[in-house]
């Protein structure tokens, strides 16, 4: 069965304390894996796309990595304003643009 | 990238009734998406909407229940209709300009 799986499902950190957000997935035909910050009460904003294993991206504090089974969010000295829910997302198979989603890892970093 | 709107962004429903949810994006797009988000949950996607065809539903919804429209390349529409508890929820609309999808703010929908 199709799946992705993030953790951990929550996670506290000190300011500036870095960590890593892990995202799992078990598809046939990867074509992305998509990473997205989401806000209470607001819709996911896009954060990164990763194509093939080994490629990474960055942004500001935040980069991401990709192996064949799975992806990973890392968080360099977190800020207060990076506290979020993280969201991944894999997109596979054929020809529609259908994601597949995690449930998330809920970060919080404390000042 | 895109930006999109969607209104209501909140609303408070009695049961039975059905509500129309709007998503407008501020470039013409192809394909055009509807979730929904339960509450402390992940995305769960309703359907495509494709504008010239009909929209395309996943397991578990029906077009009785949550009928959808494209009558454009900006624009779609989702109706919950006849309405439970159950549907209270957020719903999310999303657009897919070039590979990337992007996400309205959310309808978050509370019935009593």
């Amino acid at each position: 069965e199709d799946q992705v799986t993030q953790s951990p499902e929550a996670l506290r950190l000190q300011e500036g304390e870095s960590s890593s957000l892990n995202c799992s997935y078990t598809v046939s035909g990867l074509r992305g894996l998509f990473w997205y910050r989401q806000d209470p009460g607001k819709g996911p904003e896009f954060l990164f796309t990763l194509y093939s294993a080994g490629e990474e991206k960055e942004k500001e504090r935040l980069k991401a990595t990709l192996t064949k089974k799975e992806s990973f969010l890392h968080i360099t000295a977190p800020k207060p304003e990076d506290s979020a829910t993280y969201l991944c997302a894999v997109r596979y198979g054929g020809a529609t643009n259908k994601l597949i989603f995690g449930t998330g890892t809920l970060l919080a970093v404390q000042p | 990238s895109a930006v999109i709107s969607q209104k209501p962004s909140r609303d408070i429903c009695q049961r039975g009734t059905s509500l129309t949810i709007q998503c407008q994006v501020d470039s013409q797009v192809t394909m055009m998406f509807w979730y929904r988000q339960q509450p402390g949950q992940s995305l769960t996607l309703i359907a495509t909407a494709n504008q010239g065809s009909e929209a395309t539903y996943e397991s578990g919804f029906v077009i009785d229940k949550f009928p959808i429209s494209r009558p454009n390349l900006t624009f779609s529409t989702l109706t919950v209709s006849n309405m439970s508890p159950e549907d209270s929820s957020i719903y999310l609309c999303s657009a897919t300009p070039q590979e990337t999808q992007y996400f309205g703010p959310g309808t978050r929908l509370l019935v009593l």
